[in-house]
């Protein structure tokens, strides 16, 4: 199985910030990845697929880019409701993965 | 709208058996893999499996070859995970799942169920 690890597990902001998430890919999985939101007693929520597409009504601060084997989310300034656990997945085999989670939490 | 609304979840000693569902409406139901992700308590989300929408192609995690079968019924709009010889690390929260369409795979899960608790204890 392909492993994803992402960095940080748990990253402290304050409202406004810019906040970088990196997922790393044990080998390439080109731009099959996906992003990705979910909050305390919720469904996850996707927010990003093949890497950079915003889904839907996903708000523009939202972005995502890499390929290969390192990605990053970003958040351009960060809003309360975005305070949340974000996750990468790879789809690029048939057994998909996904990175253990970064904790958002209010700094 | 897409609605995904799964039961059958409990509380199964271990050795046991539990099967789930996921009634789905709002979509035409044959037309789309649906997977099972499941998500143990404080942890992260984990794959399970996943069913072409004619249900003539499964595909599962590795770990759980063998234990876990995939169905569905394309006339009930339902999928189902059967789960048997239970262990305590099955306990988990299952939700189904339903690929972004256009998305150009099975797995890129765009609209999710509320889950349902399996709880694997004695």
């Amino acid at each position: 199985d392909i492993q994803m690890t992402q960095s940080p597990s748990t990253l402290s902001a304050s409202v406004g910030d810019r906040v970088t998430i990196t997922c790393r890919a044990s080998q390439s999985i080109s731009s099959y990845l996906a992003w990705y939101q979910q909050k305390p007693g919720k469904a996850p929520k996707l927010l990003i697929y093949k890497a950079s597409t915003l889904e839907g009504a996903v708000p523009s601060r939202f972005s995502g880019s890499g390929s290969g084997t390192e990605f990053t989310l970003t958040i351009s300034s960060l809003q309360p409701d975005d305070f949340a656990t974000y996750y990468c997945q790879q789809y690029n085999s048939y057994s998909p993965t996904f990175g253990q989670g970064t904790k958002v939490e209010i700094k | 709208e897409v609605q995904l609304v799964e039961s059958g979840g409990g509380l199964i000693q271990p050795g046991g058996s539990l099967r789930l569902s996921c009634v789905a409406s709002g979509f035409t139901f044959t037309s789309y893999a649906m997977s099972w992700v499941r998500q143990a308590p404080g942890k992260g989300l984990e794959w399970v499996s996943t069913i072409s929408g004619g249900g003539g192609g499964s595909y599962y995690a590795d770990a759980l070859k063998g234990r876990f079968t995939i169905s569905r019924d394309n006339s009930k709009n339902t999928l189902y995970l059967q789960m048997n010889s239970l262990r305590a690390e099955d306990t988990a929260i299952y939700y189904c799942a339903l690929p972004l369409e256009n998305s150009g795979s099975y797995y890129v899960f765009d609209s999710w169920g509320q889950g349902t608790q399996a709880t694997v204890s004695s």
